[in-house]
């Protein structure tokens, strides 16, 4: 079963880019649409966006001024900047890998089926 | 973006109890529905996709319907470890959104 794990630095002052990197356990990054989803404390929640094999991204609009993802399969892992950060961007965040049945030109997606522990990241001075 | 909706926001049950949570979509979503289950301080668990398939290991007590825009998730027979927020979330189109979760606790 393949497992995911985030990392990347617990605290980041505001007006910075919060840079965090998934690591892939197998050799599956070039197949699949990878996810980042965040959860601020006690609340729910919130699909930041994916990146796909090619580099193809699809970015979240109410973020999508601030995010950039990228993918390096030579090192199985997949990684998100937010820029200009605040303290609403403090949460948990994570990885998922996002499942469904994907040919060419089309996609069923399943939900996010494989998740990263998740790592929390603080914006404070 | 397609807003989604849950009832109830909690429910208090004791093991045995049969729990029904409703999700509904702002929009017709076909069956592009998922059920996750988060326990506190864990990653959220994929139980249901596709608005009833059950997710490899899942119970069978967990079930899910519904299509369109109205869903809802059934846990026949509430177990001590059902004991967790449950959220859907729309796969139909991106952005993906998710419901504001239901809290299953204890009565």
């Amino acid at each position: 079963q393949v497992q995911l794990q985030e990392s990347g630095p617990g605290l980041v002052k505001p007006s910075e880019t919060l840079s965090l990197t998934c690591t892939v356990s197998d050799d599956s990054i070039s197949t699949y649409y990878w996810s980042w989803v965040r959860q601020p404390p006690g609340k729910g929640l919130e699909w930041i966006g994916y990146i796909y094999n090619s580099g193809s991204t699809n970015y979240n609009p109410s973020l999508k001024s601030r995010v950039t993802m990228s993918l390096d399969t030579s090192k199985n892992q997949f990684s998100l900047k937010l820029r200009s950060v605040t303290a609403a961007d403090t949460a948990m965040y994570y990885c998922a890998r996002i499942g469904g049945v994907f040919g060419s030109g089309w996609s069923y997606y399943y939900g996010m089926d494989v998740w990263g522990q998740g790592t929390t990241v603080t914006v404070s001075s | 973006d397609i807003q989604m909706t849950q009832s109830p926001s909690s429910v208090s049950a004791s093991v045995g109890d049969r729990v029904t949570i409703t999700c509904r979509a702002s929009q017709d979503i076909s069956r592009w529905l998922a059920w996750y289950q988060q326990k506190p301080g864990k990653a959220p668990k994929l139980l249901i996709f596709a608005a009833s398939t059950l997710q490899s290991g899942v119970p069978s007590r967990f079930s899910g319907s519904g299509s369109g825009t109205d869903f809802t998730l059934t846990i026949s027979s509430l177990q001590p470890e059902d004991f967790a927020t449950y959220y859907c979330q729309q796969a139909d189109s991106f952005p993906f959104t998710f419901g504001p979760g239901t809290k299953v606790d204890i009565k």
